[in-house]
């Protein structure tokens, strides 16, 4: 099993590009997670999804959309990057049912200049 | 929503000393307590966690503690080895979709 696998691993953007991160994940987990992590700030929650075609918004939801057509993927889309968006962003999985463990994939740096 | 506080941001002991890093919450109704640990460069990865119903759980060198009236847990670790050092982050989550609110990380230095 690859786990929680999040393409691509490093992206620079220039303001006012878009881009589409993936996140896939192999363990037939219902709920994933896209954070953001800033220095001295821990990581944020953007959006989430408890199933296929379901989306809810998390703490820092603005400047991002996300999908989840298939079950095992999670995207998270930047329709017109700024560079308050420079940051690290992990995906996450977790099983249904009671609070449990989430899984996070490796990780995509993003540089808005 | 739920707010996580954690305390010190970084941390310092000598190989073999203890490390103690403490979180507070907000959210009365919070009844899952994750700890992850970050490596420079990697992904976080769970350590140890505690539910509600448990006022304490160990796994090795490692133990944490939840005092659910004053909305506080804390993550021991006993016999510090280099390896150790890292980035350690506190959560909490009330069930909800299993939403995790995080702290905002302590560095723990391990020190020869």
């Amino acid at each position: 099993n690859a786990g929680v696998t999040q393409t691509p691993k490093f992206r620079v953007l220039k303001t006012g590009q878009s881009m589409t991160l993936l996140c896939a994940q192999d363990m037939n987990h219902e709920y994933m997670y896209w954070y953001r992590q800033d220095p001295g700030m821990g990581l944020r929650l953007i959006h989430y999804s408890v199933g296929e075609g379901t989306t809810a918004k998390g703490e820092v939801p603005d400047g991002y959309n996300v999908s989840r057509l298939k079950k095992q993927n999670f995207l998270l889309g930047l329709e017109s990057a700024a560079p308050s968006q420079t940051s690290v962003y992990f995906c996450a999985s977790s099983i249904q049912g009671r609070s449990g463990e989430q899984y996070f994939g490796p990780g995509t740096r993003l540089t808005v200049t | 929503g739920e707010n996580v506080e954690q305390h010190p941001s970084t941390l310092s002991v000598q190989e073999g000393d203890s490390a103690v890093i403490k979180c507070t919450y907000s959210d009365s109704a919070s009844n899952y307590f994750p700890w992850y640990k970050q490596e420079l460069g990697k992904r976080p990865q769970l350590i140890i966690d505690i539910r509600s119903n448990v006022g304490e759980k160990k796994d090795q060198r490692i133990a944490v503690t939840l005092n659910k009236t004053a909305k506080h847990f804390s993550l021991h670790i006993t016999e510090t080895q280099p390896e150790d050092s890292a980035v350690y982050f506190c959560a909490a989550s009330t069930g909800t979709a299993s939403k995790l609110t995080f702290g905002t990380g302590t560095r723990l230095q391990v020190t020869l």
